[in-house]
């Protein structure tokens, strides 16, 4: 069985500061690990993907995750934070041969202070 | 060009009606989704359909139905609504090969 814990439901940072977001998973075969965010009242869009190649994984606009097999996890991170990243931000994973069905975990809310 | 869209936007009906939900998608992708979001961000699947055919069913009531007339295209139809079904709810589409889902804007549906 598949799950994705996410802790932390509330992050704030200020500008300029490291964004962490935590992600943990578990699956019973290697995984496809995904961060999507969601910015008030939008849909979901993808940030960035993991699909066992690189290890490092970098996505849209400066976010960046790292799969480590060993801690199962897969953090997401940003440099430097922007105003715009405040949203709502969902790890998920999915498994091929289940027709691709996504388990999300139940989302961090990022607040970027002034 | 929007990729995977949804409408109505926002819905909003009385209790004990019937209403339905459109979703298309551009994308060419085989496989569509229904996802529902409740009030505190929670994402649950509730069916999956490949080429038209459904694949995943979760624990849905039977007041919701889905309905595939072709593979780019998957609609929800609740019979009954109730307070509880008020949430927003995202129609999804993605390939085999690729592994990453495309999600339309939502649908926020208030049940009163």
């Amino acid at each position: 069985a598949q799950s994705v814990t996410q802790l932390g439901s509330h992050v704030s940072v200020s500008e300029g500061a490291l964004v962490l977001l935590r992600c943990n998973y578990s699956s019973s075969v290697p995984p496809y690990l995904f961060w999507y965010v969601q910015y008030p009242n939008q849909g979901l869009q993808l940030l960035l993907k993991y699909t066992s190649a690189a290890t490092l994984v970098k996505g849209i606009n400066d976010f960046e995750a790292e799969f480590k097999k060993s801690e199962t996890s897969f953090h997401l991170t940003k440099p430097s934070a922007h105003m715009s990243d405040a949203a709502e931000y969902f790890c998920a994973v999915t498994e091929t041969g289940t027709g691709n069905q996504f388990y999300f975990g139940t989302g961090t809310s990022l607040t970027v202070i002034p | 060009d929007t990729a995977v869209s949804q409408t109505p936007k926002y819905l909003v009906t009385q209790m004990g009606n019937d209403k339905s939900i459109k979703c298309e998608q551009n994308l060419g992708h085989d496989t569509m989704y229904w996802y529902k979001q409740d009030s505190k961000k929670f994402l649950k699947i509730m069916f999956s359909y490949n080429n038209k055919e459904l694949i995943i069913n979760e624990t849905v009531p039977n007041r919701f139905s889905p309905k595939s007339p072709d593979k780019a295209h998957l609609n929800l139809h609740i019979n009954s609504l109730e307070l509880g079904d008020s949430a927003v709810y995202f129609c999804a589409s993605s390939q085999a090969a690729g592994p990453e889902a495309f999600f339309g804007q939502g649908t926020r549906l208030t049940v009163v």
